[in-house]
Formats: structure tokens, C-alpha cells, sequence
């Protein structure tokens, strides 16, 4: 079965830059899209099709992909930045979604 | 403003059945292609079922294909779940997911109703 792959967890200081990756080999033929999910809360789309930001969303939030690896990238990471973070992708019928396991972002 | 409004969750024996509702406002749901999405206590988000604006196309996880059920009325502005032969490791909040503009992912997202298999 498909799978996306984050690091279970990662941690950064405010005004830092956090770095979420999210790989898998389908990845350079489908689109990646991210979300945020804060505690008690559902989840809100940060970044589709791997760098597209929704109206909304801070202009502190980006995307990027590289071969198998996309990122999501936090610059001068906030307090209220810290989130669970999942990445999603069909896979490669497209006949269904994938979410990676999630990463948790602690803000130091 | 958008909302996505669930109900029909509960408490539920392992074997029973139960039948989720999402109720859209806001956007155009009859040109929405629609989800359904769970996520079980302290766990991650798992995909479960899509159907597309029209209801032509339908796709499941493993997991639930065969006992749940997808489905959409756009004259009265509703998603459905129809949830069968349902087991202790269904436990969790279903969410309802839309997207508005095809290729921008999951854009508007439910608050989520609990479904607890229990006896």
C-alpha cells in the first residue's frame, strides 16, 4: 500500500525556521498538499499542489518538492505555529487520498 | 462563510449501524467533489471515502470498503455516511471535507462527529 513518510516530530525555537518533509516514490508524479491541525481543532489546508498557499494562510508557510521529498517550511516560526502538521497525496491511480503518520511541530 | 456542519454520531455496539450527515453552507456544494475522514484518539488522519460532485465517481479505503457507504443529495445540500457491520477499531471523529476548486486538496473541513463502537 502507499505511504507517506514524516519525521514523527520536530522542534524549533520562535523566529526559527521549521522544516517538515514528507517523501514517498509516488511523490514526483502527484501533487502534495498540507495541513495543520491544532489541538481539539480540525484540520486547515496550508499548502496544495506542494507550494500553493490558500488565501488565508500567512505568508510564513511555504512548500517546496524535490524528487521524492516534499517540504513544508516555517519561516520565523510563531508560538502559535505549533501544530500537528500531516502531508496527503492521491496515490497513483488517484483513486484515493494517502496522509503521512503527521508531525508534531513543538515550539521551543 | 463556509461550514460544514456533521451529525448522526454516537454510541454504537461492534455489528451495529449508524449513519453520518454533513450539512454544507456557503459554497456551491453541487460542484464540490466530497470526503469523509476519520481520526481515532490521539492517532493521524485516515481518508475513508470520496465521491465526486455528481456522484458518478466513488472510491474507499480498504478499510471500510464493503461495509460503508458514500452518498450525496445536491437538491437538498447534503453528504452522507452510511456505516454497516461496524467495529470496535471504527472508534473515532469523522470528519466531512470539501473541495471547492478541483487540485486544491481538502479546502474546507467539518468541526467532526464522534463515533464510539462499544458494547
Amino acid at each position: 500500500s502507499y505511504e507517506l513518510t514524516q519525521p514523527p516530530s520536530v522542534s524549533v525555537s520562535p523566529g526559527q525556521t521549521a522544516r517538515i518533509t514528507c517523501s514517498a516514490d509516488a511523490l514526483p508524479k502527484q501533487y502534495a498538499y498540507w495541513y495543520q491541525q491544532k489541538a481539539g481543532q480540525a484540520p486547515v489546508l496550508v499548502i496544495y499542489k506542494d507550494s500553493e498557499r490558500p488565501s488565508g494562510i500567512p505568508e510564513r508557510f511555504s512548500g517546496s518538492s524535490s524528487g521524492t521529498t516534499v517540504t513544508l517550511t516555517i519561516s520565523g516560526v510563531q508560538a502559535e505555529d505549533e501544530a500537528d502538521y500531516y502531508c496527503q497525496s492521491p496515490d497513483s491511480s488517484s483513486s484515493y487520498w494517502v496522509f503521512g503518520g503527521g508531525t508534531k511541530l513543538t515550539v521551543l | 462563510e463556509v461550514q460544514l456542519v456533521e451529525s448522526g454520531g454516537g454510541l454504537v455496539q461492534p455489528g451495529g449501524s449508524l449513519r453520518l450527515s454533513c450539512k454544507p453552507s456557503g459554497f456551491t456544494f453541487s460542484n464540490s467533489q466530497m470526503n469523509w475522514v476519520r481520526q481515532a484518539a490521539g492517532k493521524g488522519l485516515e481518508w475513508i471515502s470520496y465521491i465526486s460532485h455528481s456522484g458518478g465517481a466513488i472510491f474507499y479505503a480498504d478499510s471500510v470498503r464493503g461495509r460503508f457507504t458514500i452518498s450525496r443529495d445536491n437538491t437538498q445540500n447534503s453528504l452522507f455516511l452510511q456505516m454497516d457491520s461496524l467495529r470496535a477499531e471504527d472508534t473515532a471523529i469523522y470528519y466531512c471535507a470539501a473541495t471547492t476548486v478541483p487540485g486544491k486538496g481538502f479546502d474546507y473541513w467539518g468541526q467532526g462527529t464522534l463515533v464510539t463502537v462499544s458494547s
